[in-house]
């Protein structure tokens, strides 16, 4: 079944610390691993993608891994803002042509305190 | 910078009424989706749209659901007698190109409440 996964569900950090969210995931045959931001009351913005050649691949303080072998990715935020605040999700697509083949974790959300 | 709207914002409505959702996508965009995302669950894929026809839809998109693009800029979800579970935030989004490959851009949402 394809299925991702994340964790961990919420996290509050400080503002200024760094943080890392996991996403697992069983979609197969991969394609491509795609991190979004949703703000509260907002569509979902792509932060990073990546292939099944890349593993790491960086968007100013977001830094996105993917070991495709263990079928695992990060995003890693350096220096956490309060702008930061945010639900992040991971989305796997399967290979082939069409919006059905996009899987969506639940995200996690992530509140920067100062 | 271009991007994807939506209206209204939020839309409360009685059990059985027919609604239509409206988004504006990106002008020059080709390829448009609906999802739908229940209060503390995933982002669920509804429809995706090229060429004046819908290229795939999901198991969710029953004979209650339909899309429209009237024009050339608006492209509406209408649900013709609304459940309680059709209660969540719909989004629509735009891209340039199909695939899994291109970016989607997604809209803010419309919150719908059925009562």
């Amino acid at each position: 079944k394809n299925q991702v996964e994340q964790s961990p569900q919420s996290l509050i950090i400080l503002e200024g610390k760094n943080c890392t969210l996991q996403c697992n995931y069983t979609v197969s045959p991969f394609s491509n691993l795609r991190w979004y931001k949703q703000d509260t009351g907002r569509g979902p913005v792509s932060l990073t993608i990546m292939t099944f050649s890349e593993n790491t691949k960086s968007n100013g303080r977001y830094t996105a891994t993917l070991d495709a072998d263990t079928k695992q990715s990060s995003l890693h935020i350096t220096a956490s803002q309060l702008s930061d605040s945010a639900s992040y999700i991971c989305v796997v697509s399967r290979q082939g042509a069409g919006a059905n083949n996009l899987f969506f974790g639940t995200g996690t959300r992530l509140t920067v305190i100062p | 910078e271009p991007e994807v709207t939506q209206t209204p914002s939020h839309q409360v409505t009685q059990m059985g009424q027919e609604v239509i959702l409206r988004c504006v996508p990106i002008s020059n965009h080709l390829y448009f989706y609906w999802y739908r995302q229940i209060l503390g669950q995933k982002v669920e894929f509804l429809v995706s749209f090229y060429n004046n026809e819908i290229s795939e839809k999901s198991e969710i998109f029953d004979d209650q659901f339909s899309v429209e693009r009237p024009d050339g800029s608006n492209f509406t979800l209408k649900i013709r007698s609304t459940k309680l579970e059709d209660s969540a935030m719909y989004f629509c989004a735009s891209s340039d190109l199909g695939g899994g490959y291109n970016e989607q851009f997604f809209g803010p949402g419309t919150r719908l409440t059925v009562l």
